[in-house]
């Protein structure tokens, strides 16, 4: 059975950093992009960086860049978001997902002084 | 980065057929966009229906079809039923960047 547990979220002031797991089994790890996603309360699902199997590719939405970084290790099947100078609007539910369409179940972050 | 649009609501009837867009601002959509459909209750995450265009998952009830409609992506949904109440999100590849729709809330009333 495929499954991704994220974990990491928190309550965090504004411009302080956090970094966020994903933890995948069930599937060759490796042969799969990975894409962290976030939806803000109330509102819809916005993708935030992926990264492609080697991690030698990573994209990221125009908002984080500079500030997030997405991060894999193929070794211990973990996908990892690093996230600093966070803002009152990346407060979200943060999943990971991949492996054609497995998503995880959320990780909550919460950016307020 | 591109933007996607779906419809911002739609209603069906119970056992009516409803089909779901997803357009791209960038033109056409294509294979190459490869297609995905996520479905979201209140209160859960979001849960793939379909993948690169017109593929299911295991658990991907069989009225709920992918395809390629007019140069957009389609959701077509036929013998609607309450359960399926929910919010549609469509997602777009664009060499390497991904892009959600803004989702469709479908009603079935």
């Amino acid at each position: 059975e495929v499954q991704l547990v994220e974990s990491g979220g928190d309550l965090v002031q504004p411009g302080g950093s956090l970094r966020l797991s994903c933890a995948a089994s069930g599937f060759t790890f490796s042969t799969s992009w990975m894409t962290w996603v976030r939806q803000a309360p109330g509102k819809g699902l916005e993708w935030v960086a992926n990264i492609n199997k080697d991690g030698s590719e990573k994209y990221y939405v125009d908002s984080v860049k500079g500030r997030f970084t997405i991060s894999r290790d193929n070794a211990k099947n973990s996908v990892s978001l690093q996230m600093n100078s966070l803002r009152g609007e990346d407060t979200a539910v943060y999943y990971c997902w991949g492996y054609w369409g497995h998503w995880g179940q959320g990780t909550l972050v919460t950016v307020s002084s | 980065q591109a933007v996607v649009t779906q419809e911002p609501s739609l209603t069906v009837s119970p056992g009516g057929t409803v089909t779901l867009t997803c357009g791209s601002s960038t033109g056409a959509v294509t294979s190459g966009h490869y297609p995905y459909w996520f479905q979201q209750k209140p209160g859960q995450g979001p849960r793939t229906l379909i993948y690169e265009t017109n593929n299911k998952h295991s658990w991907t009830p069989a009225r709920f079809s992918g395809s390629l409609l007019g140069g957009k992506a389609a959701l077509t949904l036929s013998g609607a039923q309450p359960d399926d109440e929910a919010e549609y999100y469509c997602l777009l590849f664009y060499n390497g960047d991904e892009v959600f729709g803004g989702g469709t809330k479908l009603t079935v009333l």
